[in-house]
């Protein structure tokens, strides 16, 4: 089974600046795709950003976007000019080809005013 | 839209209780999921549905049944509850394809005493 890894249990920020979290994923698949998913105090879990593991472009959504290294497994996502909203839970997930979904446990993110 | 629709969103069981938790999905997905997050901790998956009359376990199916006699619909069942069973669980559903992020309902809230 694929695993995905989140090293940062707990990461902090300060207001406007820039953050980055960690993610890598173990697979033999070459087709899948990554997600990075936010959930905040409310519990309900967004899509934040998505990348197929077929472009070599990194995905951008706004302030967040991914730095996707597919030798090395790994897909962090980099928050730009972080805001109070950016506080919340973020998971790393891996779709493959098969039918499950492979989730990390998670970065705590915490923005300082 | 809806999207997919839990409820209830909070529930308190006495020890050896049953209930069902039930979801609903509205966009025609054929992938159906169940998830438990206990406080602090990532996603563990319970069982998983790729359509109608075709259900899976997960990484933590002791304790829970489930049914998919439709589409739109993925009831978690729990018998004899147990205290271990405290959590959070959300339900998530997916298209098949694997470009496909999953959608997830807002979780129900589920105490055992």
């Amino acid at each position: 089974a694929q695993t995905v890894t989140q090293s940062q249990p707990e990461m902090s920020v300060q207001e406007a600046e820039t953050v980055t979290l960690s993610c890598t994923y173990d697979t033999s698949e070459s087709d899948y795709y990554l997600f990075w998913y936010k959930q905040p105090p409310s519990r309900q879990m967004i899509l934040v950003i998505r990348q197929e593991a077929y472009k070599q472009q990194n995905a951008t959504e706004n302030r967040f976007s991914v730095n996707f290294q597919k030798a090395a497994k790994s897909f962090s996502l980099k928050i730009s000019d972080s805001q109070l909203g950016d506080a919340a839970m973020y998971f790393c997930a891996y779709r493959g080809t098969g039918n499950q979904f492979y989730f990390g446990t998670g970065t705590s993110l915490t923005v300082i005013p | 839209n809806a999207g997919v629709t839990q409820t209830p969103k909070f529930r308190i069981l006495k020890i050896g209780q049953s209930m069902t938790l039930q979801c609903t999905q509205d966009m025609n997905h054929n992938y159906m999921y169940w998830y438990r997050q206990d406080p602090g901790m990532g996603l563990k998956l319970i069982y998983y549905s790729v359509g109608a009359g075709i259900t899976d376990k997960g990484e933590v199916p002791n304790g829970y049944n489930v049914s998919r006699s439709t589409t739109e619909d993925f009831p978690l069942r729990l018998e004899l509850a147990a205290p271990s069973q405290t959590s959070v669980y959300f339900c998530a559903s997916s298209y098949a394809q694997i470009t496909s992020e999953q959608y997830f309902g807002p979780g129900t809230r589920l105490t055992v005493t």
